[in-house]
């Protein structure tokens, strides 16, 4: 079946810092990539939405300077969590979708990012 | 706007009992449901679909029914497995063509 893998699995970073998680489509060519995000006992929220080459459509409330993401082929998308403060601390799902039908989407393992 | 009301967790059964995981819908016009699947360590998984009222999504043992009177898709199995342990989601898509979750259920099945 189609994999979606996501980079790294855990992080930890200093408040104030950047970090970038990868994910990515192994098998196949991903048209749309989405990203979630997970508080504990919470269901998954979404994030943004990204398609190859252009620029991501977030959802009401999510920071666009401060969430960035980059769609830049069709098996990589990258989610940059810029100056981290410890309430960004969360679990972070990608999904890859390879054709039009929204709920055609193979997921990732997650990134658990910790912000001290 | 649309939501998904999942049964709060963890469900703990032993291993052959009957599983029932509660699922409930606000939606306008006519969602497609689902169940998704997480095993430890893995991303989500589709589970089984229904798209009209009065479907049955199936798929490894699993059921699930889409009452529209009751505005529910009830997971169920008959028999579980230890290797069903996992977190289960209930999701629906509506006309804006994006997912929205349930807060998902833990499983735990002991032998």
């Amino acid at each position: 079946g189609a994999v979606v893998s996501q980079h790294p699995s855990r992080v930890i970073c200093k408040s104030g810092t950047s970090v970038k998680i990868e994910c990515r489509s192994l098998d196949f060519q991903a048209t749309t990539m989405f990203w979630y995000r997970q508080f504990p006992k919470q269901s998954l929220m979404l994030m943004a939405t990204s398609n190859e080459g252009s620029k991501a459509t977030y959802e009401q409330g999510v920071e666009k300077d401060k969430f960035l993401i980059n769609h830049a082929s069709l098996t990589l998308s990258t989610l940059t969590v810029t100056s981290a403060h410890p309430e960004d601390s969360s679990f972070y799902i990608c999904s890859a979708s390879p054709g039009t039908k929204s709920y055609e989407q193979y997921f990732g393992p997650g990134t658990r990012l910790t912000v001290t | 706007g649309d939501s998904v009301t999942q049964m709060e967790g963890p469900v703990t059964l032993s291993e052959e009992a009957f599983l029932t995981i509660n699922c409930t819908y606000t939606a306008t016009g006519y969602p497609s449901l689902f169940w998704y699947v997480q095993y430890p360590g893995e991303g989500l998984q589709l589970l089984l679909k229904a798209t009209k009222a009065d479907d049955k999504g199936s798929n490894k043992g699993f059921e699930a029914t889409y009452r529209k009177e009751t505005t529910s898709f009830h997971l169920e199995k008959g028999s579980v497995q230890v290797s069903d342990s996992a977190v289960y989601f209930c999701a629906l898509i509506n006309a804006g063509n994006m997912l929205t979750f349930g807060g998902g259920t833990r499983l735990m099945v002991k032998p």
